[in-house]
């Protein structure tokens, strides 16, 4: 049973707002990974980390912001919101060993920006 | 660079029909990892299987099965005798091998299936 958490689940806001969308998972995973889908459902990476202040820009380009201050803790921050970043974000988590792995991903926030 | 494909954009069935999904992946690596994801309704990914690049043994579970074969580079899914709660978007991905651990995920488009009663 995966133990990430996304909020807030729904969020309509009016462009030029500040936002910060929260994950958290409880698992002690080093890395973590934003990903945002479209809403013709293709996934791309955006953001990821692999442990306390490491972060990294993924695949797309995005103009939001992580930090990873706490290894359970990979906060997005977007400093002023457009419609143009309406969307669902999804953050996951990892683990790996010899014998498992798997990306554990959080339920997600949908994003409306008016 | 890698690349995952799912041409199959949407497919239709009534339930208990067998129904298959395609994937198909392009990477230089010779170390890499593949997965199935389930999305339903509600929005979370739900993770099915993941496979590595050097077992190529075709794994069933239940109603799933998933046939790799690597001289196609494809990584179909199939789902035997389909239900309604079948229905869901499912993404094939595709991660290289990073000092042994899989790392970013990269998604194809997805498959949305309904599984009509």
């Amino acid at each position: 049973e995966a133990d990430i958490y996304q909020t807030p689940r729904y969020l309509v806001i009016g462009t030029g707002k500040k936002i910060t969308l929260e994950c958290s998972q409880t698992m002690g995973h080093d890395k973590m990974y934003w990903y945002q889908q479209d809403p013709g459902m293709e996934l791309h990476l955006i953001h990821y980390s692999y442990g306390v202040n490491s972060t990294e820009k993924g695949d797309l380009s995005s103009e939001s912001t992580v930090s990873r201050i706490r290894t359970e803790h990979f906060p997005l921050t977007l400093e002023s919101a457009r419609p143009s970043h309406t969307s669902q974000y999804l953050c996951a988590s990892s683990e790996w060993s010899l014998s498992s792995y798997e990306q554990y991903f959080g339920p997600g926030t949908r994003l409306t920006v008016t | 660079a890698q690349k995952v494909t799912q041409a199959q954009t949407e497919i239709s069935v009534v339930e208990k029909e067998d129904v298959t999904l395609d994937c198909v992946y392009e990477t230089r690596d010779t170390t890499y990892y593949l997965f199935w994801y389930k999305q339903p309704p509600s929005g979370e990914l739900v993770f099915l299987i993941r496979r590595n690049s050097f077992d190529e043994q075709n794994e069933i579970s239940g109603r799933y099965s998933w046939n790799f074969q690597k001289s196609t580079s494809s990584f179909n899914f199939t789902i035997t005798a389909s239900q309604v709660v079948d229905s869901a978007v499912y993404f094939c991905a595709l991660s290289e091998d990073s000092q042994g651990g899989s790392e970013k995920l990269v998604f194809g488009k997805g498959t949305k299936l309904t599984v009509n009663p």
